[in-house]
């Protein structure tokens, strides 16, 4: 079984500061990661993700993230923030393979203040 | 760029009517799904659908529920008789191999 937690309902930054939104999970078997952004009335968009290949992971729009296995955290970073950045932001975690069934945290919503 | 497309982006029905919400997969991908998310609560999984049958289903995807894939570019998520509870956005999402695709949503509202 799997599952995700996201630390932090709400994290707003300034524009241009470094964004930081925490990710940890819980799987029995090794996980696939992913963060998919959610803009207002639309559908949830994949950034990025890890499926056991390397452990820093380059994503949309200037996002990446580490896997860390020994912290259980796929923590999703970017070191500039855009106004554009404003969104939710998911972590989701799956049993990898060709299994897609995600297994979501609760959500992050990102505030850019001017 | 294809995408996953779904009808109908809202509706609101009353308690015990059934709703069909529609969903048009991108065209070569093989695995589908549902998905839904409760105002304020978190985006979880319903059903995956391959080679014309449920592969996986949730312990929500209770006997209210029913997928179908009529023909080569539909595929269906069916509530049989609405509950309050029922009120969410529901994610219809596909994937050939790499990632899933997702739709923008229905909203379903049960009054």
């Amino acid at each position: 079984a799997q599952s995700v937690t996201q630390l932090g309902s709400h994290v707003s930054v300034s524009e241009g500061a470094l964004v930081l939104l925490r990710c940890n999970y819980s799987s029995s078997v090794p996980p696939y990661l992913f963060w998919y952004v959610q803009y207002p009335n639309q559908g949830l968009q994949l950034l990025l993700k890890y499926t056991s290949a390397a452990t820093l992971v380059k994503g949309i729009n200037g996002f990446e993230a580490e896997f860390k296995k020994s912290e259980t955290s796929f923590h999703l970073t970017k070191p500039s923030a855009h106004m554009s950045d404003a969104a939710e932001y998911f972590c989701a975690v799956s049993a990898g393979g060709s299994n897609y069934k995600l297994t979501f945290g609760k959500g992050t919503l990102l505030t850019v203040n001017p | 760029e294809p995408e996953v497309t779904q009808t109908p982006s809202h509706q609101v029905t009353q308690m015990g009517q059934e709703v069909i919400l529609r969903c048009v997969p991108i065209s070569n991908h093989l695995y589908f799904y549902w998905y839904r998310q409760i105002l304020g609560q978190k985006v979880e999984f319903l059903v995956s659908f391959y080679n014309n049958e449920i592969s996986e289903k949730s312990e929500i995807f209770d006997d209210q529920f029913s997928v179908e894939r009529p023909d080569g570019s539909n595929f269906t998520l069916k509530i049989r008789s609405t509950k309050l509870e029922d009120s969410a956005m529901y994610f219809c999402a596909s994937s050939a191999v790499g990632e899933l695709f997702f739709g923008e949503g229905s909203r379903l509202t049960v009054l």
